[in-house]
């Protein structure tokens, strides 16, 4: 295991539910990410967190609403959401050396 | 921004071949490159990954080769087994100079199947 997790891992939700996503490392790093992967598709990066603030946001629709409550604690808040967002959602995290990423399982989101 | 393409999408190789992955960057600036495997209902594991002050690196089975140049990059595995069989990512960064966050530019994914 990497020190990353993602709870849940499976998730089937409607488009007019809200639900949300958490994500813990235990790695006692600085920087967490969240990235949506899609079939067919590169990882694609949504949000960047650094010491608990948030400096990248890479043109997500405001239906996706992050949270970093600390420095080991990420949150994808999802309300509204449409089919086409249904992917894995994988959260990352790297510490002080900026260099390499370690994620965590995924959670697989289906939008219905 | 950069942009990376990754060849082939799909491989398939015998037990104990070798097999090798390709990357190409458009950044001339990106100076990070590391590989990540990622097998079925896990997220992407880091394998090697290489800086650009270095041409190629190896951990056992594995290597990563860098041409800044030509500015590609590839991964070698040599005596596959049934256990690599995997999708494997390449990705590309320039690394910032103080603070912890940087941008992983990925390539499509290689689905290696090796068969026994």
């Amino acid at each position: 295991e990497t020190g990353v997790t993602q709870t849940p891992r499976h998730l089937v939700m409607g488009m007019t539910n809200k639900k949300s996503l958490k994500c813990e490392q235990h790695l006692g790093h600085n920087a967490m990410y969240w990235y949506k992967q899609s079939a067919k598709k590169p990882l694609e990066l949504m949000f960047v967190y650094n010491f608990k603030e948030q400096t990248e946001n890479n043109s997500v629709p405001s239906r996706f609403s992050p949270e970093c409550p600390n420095s080991s604690h990420l949150f994808l808040h999802l309300h509204t959401l449409q089919p086409e967002d249904s992917a894995l959602y994988l959260c990352a995290s790297s510490q002080d050396s900026p260099d390499t990423q370690y994620f965590g399982p995924g959670t697989r989101l289906t939008v219905l | 921004g950069e942009n990376v393409e990754q060849h082939p999408s799909t491989l398939s190789v015998q037990e104990g071949d070798s097999a090798v992955i390709k990357c190409t960057y458009s950044d001339s600036a990106s100076n990070y490159f590391p590989w990540y495997k990622q097998e079925l209902g896990k997220g992407p594991q880091l394998i090697i990954d290489i800086r650009s002050n270095v041409g190629e690196k190896k951990d056992q089975r594995i290597a990563v080769t860098l041409n800044k140049t030509a500015k590609h990059f590839s991964l070698h595995i040599t005596e596959t087994q049934p256990e690599d069989s995997a999708v494997y990512f390449c990705a590309a960064s320039k690394l910032y100079s103080g603070g912890s966050n940087y941008k992983l530019t990925f390539g499509k994914g290689t689905l290696l199947t090796v068969n026994p």
